[in-house]
């Protein structure tokens, strides 16, 4: 079993809805929680970042984090065509030696 | 502040040549990187140095080599490339203390014919 499962899409909304991510993990002992962006031909950028369990909001961008059920998301409302990219989860425990990523998720908002 | 850069940005090898992959950051962060991405496989961490001197193996560790010639800088070297290395390669780094959210470069696209 991987450490991180995260559906690869791929995923494709209207303009100006909600989108919701996830990705499921097997280690308790993870405690950082990160969400990034990489557009086409790019580096992955880094979105948001959760540590431990909990919300954060950044704008349009919403990550939630259950350590209870080992599943994290990220919401984005209102999604715009400049959202169009792939979407990766990555976590890590407390040392932050290794992390561990999703396979990500490709995202399309049609204009 | 540039962030991490990565040299170069492609490159083309035949099998059995050999490459230095060139990484550095300026953010003063301790821990380096190298991971390849390929389609359906995500990121997969080649090797990391956690600080200056120290380096150590990660997934996919097989036909590579590493350096950390300082604190800003971390090379990947293939010393007889193989088209199965054909990949994407990034490098990254973060903190030693958290948050420990990590930042890339913007990648080495690498073919081996």
């Amino acid at each position: 079993q991987k450490e991180v499962e995260q559906d690869p899409g791929p995923l494709s909304v209207p303009e100006g809805a909600i989108v919701s991510l996830n990705c499921t993990y097997s280690n308790s002992a993870f405690q950082y929680f990160m969400w990034y962006r990489q557009y086409s031909r790019k580096g992955p950028e880094l979105l948001m970042y959760t540590y431990s369990s909990g919300n954060k909001e950044d704008g349009r961008f919403t990550a939630q984090v259950d350590k209870s059920s080992k599943y994290i998301s990220l919401f984005i409302r209102d999604s715009q065509p400049s959202d169009s990219a792939t979407y990766l989860c990555a976590m890590s425990g407390n040392t932050g030696n290794q992390f561990y990523f999703g396979t990500g998720t490709s995202l399309t908002v049609i204009p | 502040n540039a962030g991490v850069t990565q040299t170069p940005k492609f490159q083309v090898l035949k099998t059995g040549q050999s490459m230095t992959l060139q990484c550095a950051q300026d953010m003063n962060h301790n821990s380096m990187y190298w991971y390849r991405q390929d389609p359906g496989m995500g990121l997969r961490l080649i090797y990391y140095s956690a600080s200056e001197g120290t380096t150590d193996k990660g997934e996919v560790p097989n036909g590579y080599n590493v350096s950390r010639l300082n604190k800003r800088e971390f090379s990947l070297r293939l010393e007889s490339a193989a088209p199965s290395q054909t990949s994407v390669y990034f490098c990254a780094s973060t903190r030693t203390s958290g948050p420990y959210e990590q930042y890339f470069g913007p990648g080495t696209r690498l073919t081996v014919t």
